[in-house]
């Protein structure tokens, strides 16, 4: 069975430009959840889909934004991009939006911006 | 809100050793702890789930225990080889939130 797969794997972009990176789940999940993990700490928490709807938002700014497909796949856009926003962005599936499963992340999309 | 910490952040171990990570966390309503291993600039793979109900997991040389009240868990790991040479990251998914917390983990370096 294939595991969470994230598009592309390195991305390279200047500031002010726009980005959408891309998740598909594990077949059967319908939660994704996104993190951006910067380089020396953890990944901090972006959004949750769970059945198309947004379960839940960090402490982002407005610049972020996801959707969920009716697949279940998922999204993140991030607009009017910053250096700051360098990072590793990692999604996660998982079965139930919950917490009560066990959540299984991608590969991740290593996002530089110059 | 939740605050979660992993002391130390780089251990490095002869390799054959019997190690122990930990990570404590600040609020004990939770609906579970994950510990996750991470390669350079790579993503996360899970190691093992722990509900809240649930005093211990183990998978193969790895165990984990779970002190809710106290707000710690432990990753043991037996017989330490150079594969495992990897960070480390405990996360927990508190009650009423939407989400995974994360520790700022522990790099482990098993020296050959």
């Amino acid at each position: 069975d294939a595991g969470v797969t994230q598009s592309p794997t390195h991305l390279i972009k200047t500031r002010g430009q726009h980005v959408t990176l891309r998740c598909s789940p594990i077949s059967g999940h319908k939660s994704v959840s996104w993190y951006q993990q910067v380089l020396g700490q953890g990944p901090q928490f972006i959004f949750q889909y769970y059945e198309k709807e947004e379960r839940g938002r960090g402490n982002f700014p407005d610049r972020f934004s996801a959707r969920q497909f009716p697949n279940y796949s998922s999204e993140l856009n991030v607009n009017a991009l910053l250096l700051g926003d360098s990072a590793l962005y990692l999604c996660a599936s998982s079965l139930a939006g919950s917490g009560r499963t066990e959540a299984f992340f991608g590969q991740g999309t290593r996002l530089t911006v110059v | 809100k939740q605050e979660v910490t992993q002391i130390p952040a780089a251990l490095s171990v002869p390799e054959g050793e019997n190690l122990v990570l930990n990570c404590s966390f600040t609020d004990s309503a939770i609906y579970n702890l994950q510990w996750f291993r991470q390669d350079p600039g790579k993503g996360l793979t899970s190691l093992l789930l722990i509900q809240s109900s649930q005093r211990e997991q183990t998978s193969g040389r790895l165990n984990a225990s779970l002190d809710k009240s106290s707000g710690r868990s432990t990753l043991y790991i037996a017989a330490s080889q150079p594969g495992d040479s990897a960070t480390y990251l405990c996360a927990v998914w508190s009650r009423g939130n939407e989400k995974l917390t994360f520790g700022t983990g522990t790099r482990l370096t098993i020296i050959p």
